[in-house]
């Protein structure tokens, strides 16, 4: 089975601190993507990559960095966390092989709040 | 831009019945994939069940199935024999089939949340 981690079911941190969140995949997947999901709004993509050290921005990048030194892990940076960037974050990450689909699995997502 | 719209934000089935959720796209792709993703109160997010464009034949996964209406832009899901597990919120999502980039994106509907009445 394919597993996709986040370091982090909840978490709670103050306006101005830089976050950090984590993905890790277990199945040699080369995409991987982070997701921002609120109610009323679906997920929205912030970024994604396709590649160790290989980027694109998604939808909704600002405020966002990403960062991917190792194939299974894919790491999502709030520089300065601002309120309103309290939300549910999914990670997800899915095979590469062009036109054809490879399924998207996601992560179990993690809360943040930003106070 | 590729849009996906989910107009029912929360539907109800007793155990058994059957519910059909709604899902409609705008594109001006001809080819491209369909999704709908289950997302359980507090746990991951799942793939139920997938439809290419190109098939005519709507997919089906067990209990649960699609009416793909290409020309009319719709992409509804069924779920027969509703069971408490069902209960979830439940995303329509798109995919362009074209190559590269940013382009293998899911865009998501804003969901569906289903209940499931005893």
């Amino acid at each position: 089975d394919v597993k996709v981690t986040q370091s982090s079911r909840y978490l709670v941190k103050r306006t101005g601190e830089k976050v950090f969140l984590e993905c890790v995949q277990d199945m040699d997947h080369e995409n991987m993507f982070w997701y921002r999901q609120d109610p009323g709004l679906g997920l929205r993509l912030i970024y994604f990559s396709y590649d160790v050290k290989m980027k694109e921005k998604g939808d909704i990048p600002e405020g966002y960095s990403v960062s991917r030194e190792k194939k299974e892990r894919f790491s999502l940076i709030l520089e300065s966390a601002s309120t309103n960037q309290t939300s549910m974050y999914l990670c997800a990450s899915s095979l590469w092989s062009g036109r054809a689909y490879n399924e998207q699995f996601f992560g179990p997502g993690t809360r943040l709040t930003v106070l | 831009a590729q849009t996906v719209t989910q107009s029912q934000p929360e539907m109800s089935v007793q155990e058994a019945e059957t519910v059909t959720l709604s899902c409609t796209y705008d594109t001006s792709e001809s080819d491209y994939y369909l999704f709908w993703y289950k997302q359980p109160p507090s746990r991951q997010m799942i793939l139920v069940i997938r439809q290419e464009a190109y098939k005519q034949q709507n997919a089906t996964e067990n209990r649960f199935s699609v009416n793909f209406q290409k020309a009319a832009k719709s992409f509804s899901l069924k779920i027969s024999d509703s069971q408490l597990g069902d209960a979830a919120m439940y995303f329509c999502a798109y995919r362009s089939e074209n190559y590269g980039g940013a382009t293998n994106k899911l865009i998501f509907g804003t969901g569906t949340l289903l209940a499931v009445q005893p």
